[in-house]
């Protein structure tokens, strides 16, 4: 069955580093989503990319963020200069077109780590 | 602003009792509710939707919207139901979830 794979499974960066982290999304799929998880919160909804634009993101999304899919598999999370409350789980998630196939699948995740 | 709350962080139950993880929402539309779930150490995957009225590993949700409610129930718990369940929210033509903070489920044996 296909998944949505991510990688580095964790990253280790310091404050006022750049880091992407990088999602290969289930191919014929066409909406992808980022996510984030800090340790012991909820999941909370980032961003969503689609037709190579972002279609909504949260307010969690400033400036410091962006999303880029490069190439036909790849969809990326970038952050310009990493705080150490971006320290968290980041998940990617990509979902199909029609309504009927509107589940979202999630990667396993990066475990971003800012020191 | 929609809201998703689960009032239990922990929940544990002996196997073979009846299970339920509750789950409360705030919105005003109508809106499409789902059942997450994590496995030790596996991805966050669909357990089930409101709107597929389906029974998945014996799990059933119904959703009520004058208890604006959408508990996750199952008669008798297996030991491999021990996970991590997230209620989820999106309302209709949106893409977005909001998640709740999550219920550990732990099956005692």
């Amino acid at each position: 069955e296909p998944e949505v794979t991510q990688t580095p499974s964790h990253q280790v960066t310091q404050m006022g580093q750049e880091v992407i982290l990088r999602c290969v999304p289930i191919s014929n799929h066409l909406y992808f989503y980022w996510y984030r998880q800090i340790l012991g919160q909820k999941v909370e909804f980032l961003v969503s990319f689609y037709n190579n634009e972002i279609s909504e993101k949260s307010e969690i999304f400033d400036d410091q963020f962006s999303v880029e899919r490069p190439d036909g598999s790849n969809f990326t999370l970038k952050i310009r200069s990493t705080k150490l409350e971006d320290s968290a789980m980041y998940f990617c998630a990509s979902s199909g077109r029609s309504r009927s196939n509107y589940e979202q699948y999630f990667g396993p995740g990066t475990r971003l780590t800012v020191t | 602003a929609q809201r998703v709350t689960q009032p239990e962080k922990l929940l544990s139950v002996f196997k073979g009792a009846p299970v339920e993880l509750k789950c409360n929402y705030s919105y005003s539309g109508s809106p499409e509710l789902f059942w997450y779930v994590q496995y030790s150490r596996q991805r966050l995957q669909l357990l089930l939707r409101h709107i597929s009225r389906e029974s998945i590993k014996g799990f059933t949700a119904d959703l009520n919207k004058g208890e604006t409610s959408f508990h996750l129930k199952k008669p008798f718990a297996q030991e491999e139901d021990s996970a991590m369940y997230y209620c989820a929210l999106r309302y209709f033509g949106n893409e977005k979830l909001t998640f709740g903070t999550g219920t550990r489920l732990t099956i005692i044996p």
